[in-house]
């Protein structure tokens, strides 16, 4: 069975400072792994995702994330934090059975960002 | 840029009464699911739908949920009977063969 553990419900940072949010998963074959971003009152966007290929992939709005399998990780950052990107990010693990898809997702983390 | 889209944004019920929640995939998408965010919580996976079928779905989807493809564009979501506790943000979300699922902005449901 797949899980993914967010380390951290809230994440705080200073405007220009380095964002970096952690995400650890668990799946008995290759996952493919994503990083969604909720803003107050709406649904949910993708920021990036990584299914196979490059271990960094990048992502709207600055941020990036790495897959590292020898962690079973998927840290999302961003070299520099803006006030618009206070909000809540989920990462998310799937596999996909017979073209479908399950996403499981983390609990989620709220990034408030400080003036 | 295609977008899935719900409505309503907001439906506020009373116990007990049946609610349909509505969904416009993308148009091209053969994959569909519904996915439910109780406030304050994880999102959680209720059900996906393909081949006019229900391939896979969660032990929350039990009988008092249903869903149903009335149009071949549309993507409802009937809950029958709702309790208290189905009060949550429930998204609806598309997607293609081995491709990334696309959210909706949501539903919020309120039942009172």
């Amino acid at each position: 069975a797949q899980s993914v553990t967010q380390l951290g419900s809230h994440v705080s940072v200073s405007e220009g400072a380095l964002v970096l949010l952690r995400c650890n998963y668990s799946s008995s074959v290759p996952p493919y792994l994503f990083w969604y971003v909720q803003y107050p009152n709406q649904g949910l966007q993708l920021l990036l995702k990584y299914t196979t290929g490059a271990t960094l992939v990048k992502g709207i709005n600055g941020f990036e994330a790495e897959f590292k399998k020898s962690e079973t990780s998927f840290h999302l950052t961003k070299p520099s934090a803006h006030m618009s990107d206070a909000a809540e990010y989920f990462c998310a693990v799937t596999l996909f059975d017979q073209g479908a898809q399950k996403l499981v997702f983390g609990q989620g983390t709220r990034l408030t960002i400080n003036p | 840029e295609p977008e899935v889209t719900q409505t309503p944004s907001h439906q506020v019920t009373q116990m007990g009464q049946e609610v349909i929640l509505r969904c416009v995939p993308i148009s091209n998408h053969l994959y569909f699911y519904w996915y439910r965010q109780i406030l304050g919580q994880k999102v959680e996976f209720l059900v996906s739908f393909y081949n006019n079928e229900i391939s896979e779905k969660s032990e929350i989807f039990d009988d008092q949920f249903s869903v149903e493809r009335p149009d071949g564009s549309n993507f409802t979501l009937k809950i029958r009977s709702t309790k208290l506790e189905d009060s949550a943000m429930y998204f609806c979300a598309s997607g293609r063969l081995n491709t990334e699922a696309f959210f909706g902005q949501g539903t919020r449901l309120t039942v009172v």
